[in-house]
């Protein structure tokens, strides 16, 4: 079981900024990270998978780099709207392929 | 709409009773799994089935056991419920254990209150 982190726990932020938050994981024996959306009364919907050093994906405002050296992954979000918020879960995987999750980071933006 | 499926969506259970809880997925996915999620954790693995026919321990197995059914469909059961498994449970399937490209598909989720 990989110990992942995630930072900050909580989050609230203004319509229209930017924001960004962190998920750490072991860099030894790394396979893949995923990060997803959680919004309440719903269930986790997959945003990325990444598996490469260096690796970066977007999907439209909302974007994740992966360090696998330094056993880090950041998630962006641009111009902030209020259905952004949600809580955010990474999971990261190792030798088993199973992933563990971290505990989410949870995001209010404020109209 | 395809997807997860997993039913009940609430159950209230005494200590000592017995549940099943259902999944059903009809992406085609080979590997599936049951998680549950308590206030202030991050889901933990119950129990994993890579592949049909297989049956895996995750982090947190004691008090289940699972039946993968065919390659559809994945369950949880209870044998004796306790308190400390009150919490909400996940079914989420995926293309492969090794999830390259497309992460897990989650269903909506069982609310379980063991009194």
């Amino acid at each position: 079981i990989l110990n992942v982190e995630q930072s900050p726990q909580s989050l609230h932020v203004q319509e229209g900024d930017s924001t960004n938050f962190t998920c750490s994981f072991p860099s030894s024996n790394f396979y893949a990270l995923h990060w997803y959306r959680w919004e309440t009364a719903k269930s986790p919907e997959a945003l990325f998978v990444m598996t490469l050093n260096g690796d970066e994906k977007k999907k439209g405002r909302i974007s994740a780099t992966l360090n696998t050296k330094e056993g880090y992954s950041y998630l962006y979000i641009k111009g902030s709207q209020p259905e952004d918020s949600a809580t955010y879960l990474c999971a990261a995987s190792g030798g088993s392929y199973i992933p563990t999750f971290g505990r989410g980071t949870s995001l209010i933006v404020h109209p | 709409n395809a997807g997860v499926t997993q039913t009940p969506k609430f159950q209230v259970l005494k200590t000592g009773q017995s549940m099943t809880l259902q999944c059903a997925q009809d992406m085609n996915h080979n590997s599936m799994y049951w998680y549950r999620q308590d206030p202030g954790m991050g889901l933990r693995l119950i129990y994993y089935s890579a592949s049909e026919g297989t049956t895996d321990k995750g982090e947190v197995p004691n008090g289940y056991n699972v039946s993968r059914l065919n390659k559809r469909e994945f369950s949880l059961r209870l044998e004796s419920a306790a308190p400390s498994q009150t919490s909400v449970y996940f079914c989420a399937s995926s293309g492969e254990l090794m999830t390259g490209n497309s992460g897990y598909t989650f269903g909506s989720g069982t609310r379980l209150t063991v009194v």
